[in-house]
């Protein structure tokens, strides 16, 4: 059963644009939401978190939208740069799980020059 | 501290033979998890660990599987018997208590032939 589901698999977006991933889970009792950055031949990189009691975060050119009736929340990031260029992985856990995470199946972004 | 460090990172190995990997965690963290990443798909959650204690194991981790944390330090993961699907990246990662996020270390990539 996948209780996280991220689109798009795939993004394309020129510099300067506006990259946006989104994702659904199923679990009311996830209580943590994780974005994570990963480049080729690394491990996954903690960019941002945001816990359900607010709708949004913000940290830089990185912003988590929370949408709690609707089970969705995305990741923007502004003024995107080809140092973006990487996967991105959203994830969701639950107080009394030790912490495992549930993640969601990826978006590869591209940010063109 | 230059983080969470995995050996080796790369390791190919004939069907049927055993793989030991080692983490190495952030040295005040108290929590370390294994996770499995095959191509183009988030991380699975395997196991974890608080301290010296596996606290939960997924049903993913079959029974070729044995993860250890001797004093609460160091970590192995060994796979008994390999098999062409155990082919993966072993990610380790590590936080400090259940509300923090997660290092991950590098991994280590497994190619069973």
């Amino acid at each position: 059963q996948q209780q996280v589901k991220q689109s798009p698999q795939s993004l394309i977006v020129q510099k300067g644009g506006i990259s946006i991933i989104n994702c659904a889970y199923e679990n009311t009792a996830f209580d943590y939401f994780p974005w994570y950055q990963q480049f080729p031949g690394k491990g996954p990189a903690l960019l941002i978190a945001i816990r359900p009691d607010v709708s949004e975060k913000k940290e830089g050119r990185f912003t988590i939208s929370f949408n709690k009736s609707a089970k969705q929340f995305s990741l923007h990031i502004m003024d995107s740069q080809p140092g973006d260029s990487a996967t991105y992985f959203c994830a969701a856990s639950m107080k009394g799980s030790g912490s495992r995470l549930t993640f969601g199946e990826g978006t590869q972004l591209t940010v063109n020059p | 501290d230059t983080g969470v460090s995995q050996d080796p990172r790369h390791k190919i190995t004939k069907r049927g033979q055993n793989v030991t990997f080692r983490c190495d965690p952030i040295s005040e963290h108290n929590r370390l998890y294994w996770y499995r990443q095959t191509l183009g798909q988030g991380p699975e959650f395997l196991t974890y660990f608080q301290n010296e204690a596996q606290l939960e194991k997924s049903r993913l981790l079959s029974d070729r599987f044995s993860a250890e944390r001797p004093k609460g330090s160091f970590s192995t993961l060994e796979i008994q018997r390999t098999e062409q699907g155990d082919s993966a990246m072993y990610l380790c990662a590590s936080s400090l208590g259940w509300a923090a996020g997660y290092t991950f270390g590098s991994g280590t990539r497994l190619t069973v032939v």
